[in-house]
Formats: C-alpha cells, structure tokens, sequence
C-alpha cells in the first residue's frame, strides 16, 4: 500500500524557516516524481514544486522561487521542502504527492502557519 | 500561466441525478486534464486522468471526456458518498494549475 506521511509543519513567525518532511512508502520511491501541493484555509488547490525521479530537475510555482527549495533522498525514500522567508500567505496545508504531472497518492498533508 | 476555469464553482444536487461539472483551459493543453474529488479534512483524490482515463479503483459512474480547450467531469447516477468538491488541473506545462473547485451540495 502506498504511504505518504508529512511531518514538520507548525506556527512559525514572518521571515521564518521551516523544514517539511515527507516519509515514502509502498512503492520503489526512487522511480517516480514527486510534488508538494499546498491548500491555504478554505481555498482552492496549489501546486507548489516537483522533482524528477534522481533530483536533477526541479521546477517551483513562481511565488515560492528564491524562498523554497524541494530535495529527495532516496535511500531514505523521503522528500523534504525546505521553505525560508515565509509568509502570511504560506499558510497553507501542505502535501506531497506522487506524480510529477497527476498526482495519484498523496499524504494526509501539514498545516504550516505564518503568523506573527 | 494556464488559467483553468470551473463551472459551476457549486451546485446543489440530488442522490440519483446526473450531475455535469466543466472546465476550460485559457490555452489548448490537449487531453493533459485530470479530476480530483476532495472532501472536508481529506487530501484529493485522483478520478480521472487524461482527460478520459478512470483511475484504478473509481467507480465507473465518474466519466470524463474533452480535450484542447474544454472539458467535462460526469457523475451518472449521484451517491450519497459523492457530495463533495471537485477540481480540474493541467499537467501540458509548468506550473500545474488547479481549477478553482466545484462544491457539489445537496
């Protein structure tokens, strides 16, 4: 079955740094894309960043360029979003998702708030 | 930027009814379409994928057709398990952009 577990959001000042996290399971992680897509409170769905399978290609929504950046590990099949320079309108529920085009699986997400 | 563009962004629905939900894409993006069905507190859940394709597991009262500009996600006969909302996106080019959801309500 595959598994998708983020963990390392919460509340986190204007400016701050967050790490997200993404624990792959269920599947040979190494073979497939992966996205990060955010959903801000009671708004529509974001897609964020994705990553080819061995890291070398790495594409990001415009908003986030400069401020975000998506990596892999694949011997520890994880993803990770590095996120700097947060703000307000960051806050958002934040998944990883298999598929760097359709997004077939996808985790049970993380909130990451931006306030002060 | 592709901009996609859902109607109705919601609708109030029957168990039973045939229920009809489009979106148009700003440019052609060929058959590079796919649905998602969200409900409250859960992450998306994939339908329907290029354009037409039922993904694994889907009942088969979800149906999608369209392709280039315009397209359309059908329920035939409207469960209970259904209510909920529903989104288009593209995956022709980057950035993935998502439609701006249907809420489908009884």
């Amino acid at each position: 079955e595959v598994q998708l577990v983020e963990s390392g959001g919460g509340l986190v000042q204007p400016g701050g740094s967050l790490r997200l996290s993404c624990a792959a399971s269920g599947f040979t992680f190494s073979t497939y894309w992966m996205s990060w897509v955010r959903q801000a409170p009671g708004k529509g769905v974001e897609w964020v960043a994705n990553i080819k399978e061995d890291g070398s290609e790495k594409y990001y929504v415009d908003s986030v360029k400069g401020r975000f950046t998506m990596s892999r590990d694949n011997a520890k099949n994880s993803l990770y979003l590095q996120m700097n320079s947060l703000r307000a309108e960051d806050t958002a529920v934040y998944y990883c998702a298999r598929g760097g085009g359709k997004f077939e699986h996808w985790g049970q997400g993380v909130l990451v708030t931006v306030s002060s | 930027d592709i901009q996609m563009t859902q109607s109705p962004s919601s609708l109030s629905a029957s168990v039973g009814d045939r229920v009809t939900i489009t979106c148009r894409a700003s440019q052609s993006i060929s058959n590079y379409l796919n649905w998602y069905q969200q409900k409250p507190g859960k992450a998306p859940k994939l339908l329907i994928y290029a354009a037409s394709s039922l993904q694994s597991g889907v009942p088969s009262r979800f149906s999608g057709s369209g392709s280039g500009t315009d397209f359309s996600l059908t329920i035939s006969s409207l469960q209970p398990e259904d209510f909920a909302t529903y989104y288009c996106q593209q995956n022709y080019n980057i950035p993935r952009t998502f439609g701006q959801g249907t809420k489908v309500e009884t």
